[in-house]
């Protein structure tokens, strides 16, 4: 696709349960980062990744967060027994790469989390 | 870590121009971003400064300080369009780590 994408736009859960959230980032895009978006806050910093790996997962709130990307493309932010607190819009946002030219974060639509 | 501090709301009228600041505190500044967000959407890029000065693209322009830690996004020849969120962010480069850390975001609203 053309742009990043994210799976699925909406969740809504019960608290305790385990949700699973994916990114599509734009082909090529080697920079993959998780924010979670509270209303009328900025997006908050979760993980950035840098190829497979996860350069910097110091913004994860707690061990029930947990992001892969197995390949170096899909991601997935992974949640276990979630809490209401968890309520919020995950954005996944990819970049060509880290330098000057080339850091500019294009952003998906967005997961819509409700946990009940 | 990173303090960002920005204005919660401004308003500005259609035709005119508005300049929303930035401050920040860093241990690694590594680069500064400006997103608009329009409710309900995501962020999109609007600007990077990482030296000194005046970036200028079409009707909006970006400043950057960095031994003030000072930035500020200009617009010119507002638009009712340009109502939205603008979100500054700051790439923090410590201990082999590069982190984005946004602000609030100033919600600008365009009267005619």
């Amino acid at each position: 696709g053309a742009g990043v994408s994210q799976t699925p736009s909406n969740k809504v859960t019960e608290k305790g349960k385990y949700v699973e959230l994916r990114c599509d980032p734009i082909s090529g895009h080697t920079a993959l980062y998780w924010y979670r978006q509270s209303l009328g806050q900025g997006p908050e910093f979760l993980i950035y990744f840098q190829g497979t790996g996860a350069a910097d997962d110091s913004g994860l709130p707690n061990d029930r967060f947990f992001a892969v990307r197995p390949e170096g493309s899909v991601s997935t932010l992974k949640i276990q027994r979630t809490e209401r607190g968890d309520s919020a819009v995950y954005l996944c946002a990819s970049s060509a790469g880290t330098s000057r030219r080339n850091n500019e974060q294009f952003f998906g639509p967005g997961t819509r989390l409700t946990v009940l | 870590g990173q303090n960002i501090d920005q204005p919660t709301e401004m308003t500005a009228t259609e035709g005119a121009i508005v300049q929303i600041n930035c401050t920040y505190q860093t241990s690694g500044f590594n680069g500064l971003f400006w997103y608009q967000q329009h409710a309900g959407e995501a962020p999109t890029f609007l600007s990077y400064n990482v030296l000194d000065g005046l970036e200028e693209k079409g009707r909006f322009s970006s400043f950057l300080s960095r031994s003030k830690g000072y930035s500020y996004l200009l617009l010119k020849e507002l638009q009712m369009k340009d109502s939205a969120s603008y979100l500054c962010a700051v790439r923090d480069y410590s201990g082999g780590y590069q982190k984005v850390t946004f602000g609030t975001g100033t919600k600008l609203q365009v009267i005619p």
